[in-house]
């Protein structure tokens, strides 16, 4: 799976969008981008994915480029409930054995509210 | 209520006992997974599901035991509880394969004494 690169920490003011970015210039053209955020002392919570088209859900935005090496996710009016740990992962969409179900968290990118 | 439930949400046991964790889902998903999060390792995969009475095994499956007997239900045992085996426990569910995103539940921490 391709490699993803997000920025440790960033803050956000309260009703305002959050735009989280990642990086991810490996990314092969089969992978698909999903995000997934961990609030402090919860269970990981899937947020969206996408594989070349923006897309949207009722959480979150996802803005993936044209050259597929970066995406953005936007929450758009953040809340302090929105304040965790947000994890950008590249992975393939196809069973290619074991590693398939495999979700790799990196650090991720530590977001947090502001009032 | 919908969703995936995780019990005991805490347990405190000994080294050499037995220990079973239960994990419940209502989606009928047919995919459920059993994660462990330690500090500086991040989420590893004990073992995996593919459907009732299919099981494998993940990147870490030493001295834990799987069945999934109904859809539903996930348990994950430690047959003989270690110190290394403290830790936070998740099990997700998803109903495709990789397409789709995993649902995880509220965690077990146990520590083993």
């Amino acid at each position: 799976d391709a490699k993803t690169t997000q920025p440790p920490s960033m803050d956000c003011a309260e009703g305002r969008a959050a735009n989280l970015p990642c990086n991810h210039s490996t990314i092969s053209g089969n992978e698909y981008v999903y995000w997934y955020r961990q609030i402090h002392s919860q269970g990981p919570q899937y947020i969206i994915h996408g594989l070349k088209n923006n897309e949207t859900n009722e959480m979150a935005s996802l803005i993936i480029t044209e050259d597929r090496k970066s995406s953005t996710l936007i929450l758009p009016h953040a809340t302090l409930r929105d304040t965790a740990v947000y994890y950008c992962i590249v992975r393939v969409a196809k069973y290619s054995g074991a590693g398939s179900y495999q979700l790799t968290f990196g650090k991720g990118t530590k977001l947090s509210v502001i009032p | 209520d919908a969703g995936i439930t995780q019990s005991p949400r805490y347990k405190i046991t000994e080294t050499g006992r037995q220990v079973t964790l239960m994990c419940h889902q209502t989606w009928s998903h047919s995919y459920m997974f059993w994660y462990r999060q330690d500090l500086g390792h991040g989420l590893r995969l004990i073992y995996y599901s593919a459907a009732a009475d299919i099981t494998d095994k993940g990147e870490v499956p030493d001295g834990y035991v799987v069945s999934r007997s109904k859809t539903e239900n996930f348990p994950l045992t430690l047959e003989s509880a270690t110190r290394s085996q403290t830790s936070v426990y998740f099990c997700a569910s998803s109903e495709a394969l990789a397409t789709l995103g995993q649902y995880f539940g509220p965690g077990t921490r146990l520590t083993v004494t």
